[in-house]
């Protein structure tokens, strides 16, 4: 069965600390996944995926197929990162996203 | 372009009433989506379609129905509204890869 589980309901850090939040997944296929992002009052949207391997806004995400992980990390959070974060998989052949419960990220100042 | 927009932005109906949520894109996307967001339970997928005359059921499609009669549109039907239906309604529209999807503003329909 295809599932995204994401633990952590709520999380809160300081500003300057370091971030990071967990993603887990349970696919038979290739997994391709991506984070999302909600900010307040505004639409949800892609924040990252996997393949490109890229940096976006600071925050990094590597594939672990070992552990079936996607976590997303930051270094360095900042008070704007606050928001609603959606780690997300691929169900390919199937056209459709399958989302995790979503993690409510609060940076403290 | 007006992107992804939905109507009416927030609803209120009583148990047994039915209505439809409007979703319409303005970007010729072929692909569009109806989510449902509930606290705790993340978004999951109700319907999609992949083009018009097209539509598929997502994870949770029990009380809904979809038309896609047009690339534009993608209306939601309840045909008989419960208190379970209470959520925040996301339709989403993508071109080509279905991550790629840009997200309407939301429906928030209260269900008594």
């Amino acid at each position: 069965a295809q599932r995204v589980t994401q633990p952590e309901k709520l999380l809160s850090v300081f500003k300057g600390a370091p971030v990071e939040l967990k993603c887990n997944y349970s696919y038979s296929g290739s997994p391709e996944l991506f984070w999302y992002v909600q900010y307040s009052r505004q639409r949800l949207q892609l924040l990252l995926r996997h393949i490109s391997r890229e940096s976006i806004k600071g925050f990094t995400a590597d594939l672990n197929k070992g552990e079936t992980s996607f976590h997303l990390k930051k270094p360095f959070a900042q008070e704007e990162d606050s928001a609603m974060y959606y780690c997300a998989l691929l169900i390919q052949g199937a056209q459709k996203l399958v989302f995790g419960q979503g993690t409510r990220l609060t940076i403290n100042p | 372009n007006a992107g992804v927009t939905q109507t009416p932005k927030f609803q209120v109906l009583k148990t047994g009433q039915s209505m439809t949520l409007q979703c319409a894109q303005d970007m010729n996307h072929e692909y569009m989506s109806w989510y449902r967001q509930d606290p705790g339970m993340g978004l999951r997928l109700i319907h999609y379609s992949v083009g018009a005359g097209i539509t598929d059921q997502g994870e949770v499609p029990n009380g809904y129905n979809v038309s896609r009669s047009t690339t534009e549109d993608f209306p939601l039907r309840l045909l008989s509204a419960a208190p379970s239906q209470t959520s925040v309604y996301f339709c989403a529209s993508s071109y080509g890869s279905v991550y790629e999807q840009y997200f309407g503003p939301g429906t928030r329909l209260t269900v008594t």
